[in-house]
């Protein structure tokens, strides 16, 4: 079953414009993460934003979180022809599983 | 400090054979968890293994298997392999039990299923 879920599942845009992906899970958390994986790569860990902060940066990278609406986040600035990747969040379940949203598939045009 | 490596990269197997897949994680990583990839299902929690003892498990039949050795390497085992279990096969490690702390993943293994 999938606890995030992103939206939109994809996105084009022109290099050097902000990019905004969404997710929104189901269940309390205690804490929300965001990964990339470029094409049939591993996923890379961006961020990790705890249920009690409401914001988080990292470079480019601007992460909300807001538990009232169950949802979250990830603004990519100033994007780059790098940042074509899919990006993912995960939370985990009261299971202690790892739940992952279907991915918002981002594309930069150079 | 190298990072997970997971072994194959690529593999084809026909129905009804097993494989093994393996997974290092970095140094000092207790925690390995490994995760199945496809387009139609996504990404699925398969099981995490702490200090060599299944800490938990996803929701996969029992043809899906692993151990987690002394020194923090783990193994994925899958008998009788089916079509639908061509996937990207996924290891994570992290310093200590994942939930709460930051996992990283290896390059991950292709299985194609023929």
């Amino acid at each position: 079953s999938q606890q995030g879920e992103e939206d939109p599942q994809a996105l084009s845009i022109q290099e050097g414009e902000n990019a905004t992906m969404n997710c929104s899970y189901k269940t309390s958390i205690n804490n929300l993460q965001w990964y990339r994986q470029n094409s049939g790569r591993g996923l890379v860990h961006l961020i990790l934003i705890r249920s009690n902060e409401r914001e988080k940066h990292s470079g480019r990278l601007r992460v909300t979180l807001d538990t009232s609406k169950k949802s979250s986040s990830l603004l990519i600035t100033a994007s780059r022809a790098a940042d074509t990747a899919s990006y993912f969040c995960a939370t985990y379940d009261s299971n202690y599983q790892l739940i992952w949203g279907a991915g918002t598939k981002l594309i930069i045009k150079p | 400090k190298a990072g997970v490596t997971q072994t194959p990269r690529y593999l084809i197997k026909t129905r009804g054979q097993q494989v093994t897949l393996s997974c290092s994680p970095i140094s000092g990583h207790r925690s390995v968890s490994w995760y199945q990839q496809t387009p139609g299902q996504g990404l699925q929690f398969l099981f995490e293994y702490f200090s060599e003892t299944q800490r938990n498990k996803g929701n996969f039949p029992g043809r899906f298997s692993g151990r987690q050795f002394s020194n923090s390497r783990s193994e994925m085992n899958v008998s009788t392999l089916e079509l639908g279990d061509s996937a990207l096969y996924l290891c994570a490690s992290s310093l200590e039990a994942a939930s709460g702390n930051t996992i990283y993943f290896g390059e991950g293994s292709w299985l194609t299923v023929v």
